[in-house]
């Protein structure tokens, strides 16, 4: 059974940091792995998709790579900005269903 | 131009009462879902669905059932609500090859009171 697990749970750092979240996940055998955000109230954005073959994806100032072997993913966020505040998720996907992590909560203080 | 909606988006109900939660997606795509997502913010997979197939998470209790008038939407009804039904559902989809994007609704906040 595919467990997902995100450290840290939350993080609080001042605007302009670099951070890195991680997600980590049981089992290898996975099709691929989604980060998405999610804001208070809110429902889940797609941030970034990345195939079981391929080993990051880039989209702005978010960089997500993919260690499928060790069952690792990093979304890191480049000069964080105060509205990157939100929840973080990872899922990864194996068969039909998407199983998810726990999530980042995630605060830019400016 | 909305990818995935849900509704209704709040819902407050007495205990014993039977709803349901309505969900579109406009995406052509294959598959829908139904998560929870608790007071702990944890979101579950309740059901997968496309034309083929219905996987049901094996907690979810039977008083749940997904109803799918066609491949554009699926509903979620839930029978004699009960307190611990209280919770965020969302819908989403994606096709049914496992290289996709997985796309969802906006939530529908469940309260039973």
């Amino acid at each position: 059974k595919q467990e997902v697990t995100q450290i840290p749970a939350a993080l609080s750092v001042p605007e302009g940091e670099n951070l890195v979240l991680n997600c980590s996940f049981t089992d290898s055998a996975i099709y691929n792995l989604q980060w998405f955000r999610q804001d208070p109230g809110k429902g889940l954005t797609s941030l970034l998709l990345i195939q079981s073959s391929q080993r990051e994806q880039t989209s702005g100032r978010l960089n997500a790579s993919l260690d499928k072997s060790s069952g690792r993913s990093t979304l890191y966020i480049a000069a964080s900005q105060p509205g990157d505040s939100a929840t973080y998720l990872c899922a990864v996907r194996g068969g039909q269903n998407f199983v998810f992590g726990p999530g980042t909560r995630l605060s830019v203080l400016p | 131009d909305t990818a995935v909606s849900q509704t209704p988006k709040y819902l407050v109900t007495q205990m014993g009462n039977d709803k349901s939660i309505k969900c579109e997606q406009n995406l052509g795509h294959d598959t829908m879902y139904w998560y929870k997502q608790d007071s702990k913010k944890f979101l579950k997979i309740m059901f997968s669905y496309n034309n083929k197939e219905l996987i049901i998470n094996e907690t979810v209790p039977n008083r749940f059932s997904p109803k799918s008038p066609d491949k554009a939407h699926l509903n979620l009804h839930i029978n004699s609500l009960e307190l611990g039904d209280s919770a965020v559902y969302f819908c989403a989809s994606s096709q049914v090859t496992g290289g996709t994007q997985q796309f969802f609704g906006p939530g529908t906040r469940l309260t039973v009171l």
